[in-house]
């Protein structure tokens, strides 16, 4: 069975910090992830993704997450966050066979206090 | 640049009436399309996974019978919400894949249901 799990329902920080999503996973094979973006009220926009190569991939906005194998982990990273970063952040996960299929954990509502 | 338009944004129907949204995709070409549903206060379930020249995929508790998906062309799609009730409401949003084999959303139908 395929699943992504969010730890944090909610995260709540000062403009200006630092902040880490946690998204765990658990997959046979060779994966592919990415994070998304949804603000109130909107679909999903993609933030970045991780097929191979370097596991610290650059995202959109300043967002950077960080693929780990033995952790089985990409979580997503912002060193400075704005007002406007406020919104549920999703990863998902898919299997890099073909099949688009993906699955996405349950989301993470960041709230970003000015 | 590769987008993703999807309508309506927003619709209401009555209980046991049908809706149609569609997905249109311009600068790529979509070979395959995945469909999802936000229910509320939950995350995006896969419904169906549509690719070009193959057979729609329907997953587990989503059938053909209650969400007809067309796929006619590399740029479009569509599905319909057939007698739709109170628990078919939500955002439903398509995916269609493109270069880099990215997901790209549009920005959803949310349905209501009265």
């Amino acid at each position: 069975t395929q699943t992504v799990s969010q730890s944090d329902a909610h995260v709540t920080v000062f403009e200006g910090d630092s902040v880490e999503l946690r998204c765990n996973y658990s997959y046979g094979g060779s994966i592919y992830l990415s994070w998304y973006i949804q603000h109130h009220g909107h679909g999903l926009q993609f933030l970045l993704k991780y097929y191979s190569g370097n596991p610290v991939v650059q995202g959109v906005n300043g967002f950077e997450a960080e693929f780990s194998k033995s952790d089985s982990s990409f979580h997503l990273r912002k060193a400075s966050v704005h007002w406007s970063d406020s919104a549920v952040y999703f990863c998902a996960v898919r299997s890099n066979t073909g099949n688009y299929k993906y699955v996405f954990g349950a989301g993470t509502r960041l709230k970003v206090i000015a | 640049g590769a987008l993703v338009y999807q309508y309506p944004r927003r619709t209401i129907c009555k209980s046991g009436t049908s809706m149609r949204m569609e997905c249109q995709a311009v600068g790529f070409q979509a070979t395959s399309v995945a469909w999802y549903r936000q229910s509320p206060q939950k995350t995006f379930e896969l419904i169906a996974l549509s690719t070009v020249n193959s057979a729609i995929k329907y997953e587990q508790n989503f059938t053909q019978e209650k969400f007809p998906i067309s796929h006619p062309n590399l740029s479009f799609s569509s599905m319909t919400v057939l007698n739709a009730y109170l628990e078919d409401r939500g955002l439903y949003l398509c995916g269609a894949v493109g270069d880099n084999e990215r997901l790209f959303f549009g920005h959803g139908t949310k349905l209501s249901v009265l």
